[in-house]
């Protein structure tokens, strides 16, 4: 059965922090992996895209990185801002039907 | 504003009844998906259409069903409504060059009393 595992479930930084996001599957075949965040009250927006060959991507202030032979996924926050506050959604899609397995996601609290 | 737009943003309703919830999108997309996400945040995906024609239905209560009258619409119907049904629905979209490429709408909060 296809999963996604994310940990930690929540996380409380303080703002300027950096921090680490995990993420675990067991999709197959895999087509890519997709990080979204998710505002309280609004739709998930993606974040970044990682393909089998990529192993690192960034954007702004998060770096995402793909193990595929572990089968494991990060995402890494530099110097966090009080905006950094939602919830973060590892998505994997499996290849050939592009249907989507999601993990719980990581509800990140940064305080001032 | 590009985007997928979905109506109403809340809904409350009494168990038993029949409620519908719109979504449009004007980016031009050929999919677009329902998901249903639970208390504890978790997004599931429940139909997918692509240009009008339905692809994905995940075991979902025969009690939902999709209509979509053109490529730009997918409207989620639901008839008598259980408790169990309250949750907030989101429509999303995708482009044909990258069917993973959700662009999520903001979401429909319905609870059922």
């Amino acid at each position: 059965k296809n999963q996604v595992e994310q940990s930690p479930q929540s996380l409380i930084i303080l703002e300027g922090k950096n921090c680490t996001l995990q993420c675990n599957y067991t999709v197959s075949p895999f087509s890519n992996l997709r990080w979204y965040k998710q505002d309280t009250g609004r739709g998930p927006v993606s974040l970044t895209i990682m393909t089998f060959s990529e192993n690192t991507k960034s954007n702004g202030r998060y770096t995402a990185t793909l193990d595929a032979d572990t089968k494991q996924s990060s995402l890494h926050i530099t110097a966090s801002q009080l905006s950094d506050s939602a919830s973060y959604i590892c998505v994997v899609i499996s290849g050939g039907s592009y249907i989507p397995t999601f993990g719980r996601g990581t509800s990140l609290i940064v305080h001032p | 504003d590009t985007a997928v737009s979905q109506t109403p943003k809340y809904l409350v309703t009494q168990m038993g009844n029949d409620k519908s919830i719109k979504c449009e999108q004007n980016l031009g997309h050929d999919t677009m998906y329902w998901y249903k996400q639970d208390s504890k945040k978790f997004l599931k995906i429940m139909f997918s259409y692509n240009n009008k024609e339905l692809i994905i239905n995940e075991t979902v209560p025969n009690r939902f069903s999709p209509k979509s009258p053109d490529k730009a619409h997918l409207n989620l119907h639901i008839n008598s409504l259980e408790l169990g049904d309250s949750a907030v629905y989101f429509c999303a979209s995708s482009p044909r060059t990258d069917p993973s490429g959700y662009t999520f709408g903001s979401g429909t909060r319905l609870t059922v009393v």
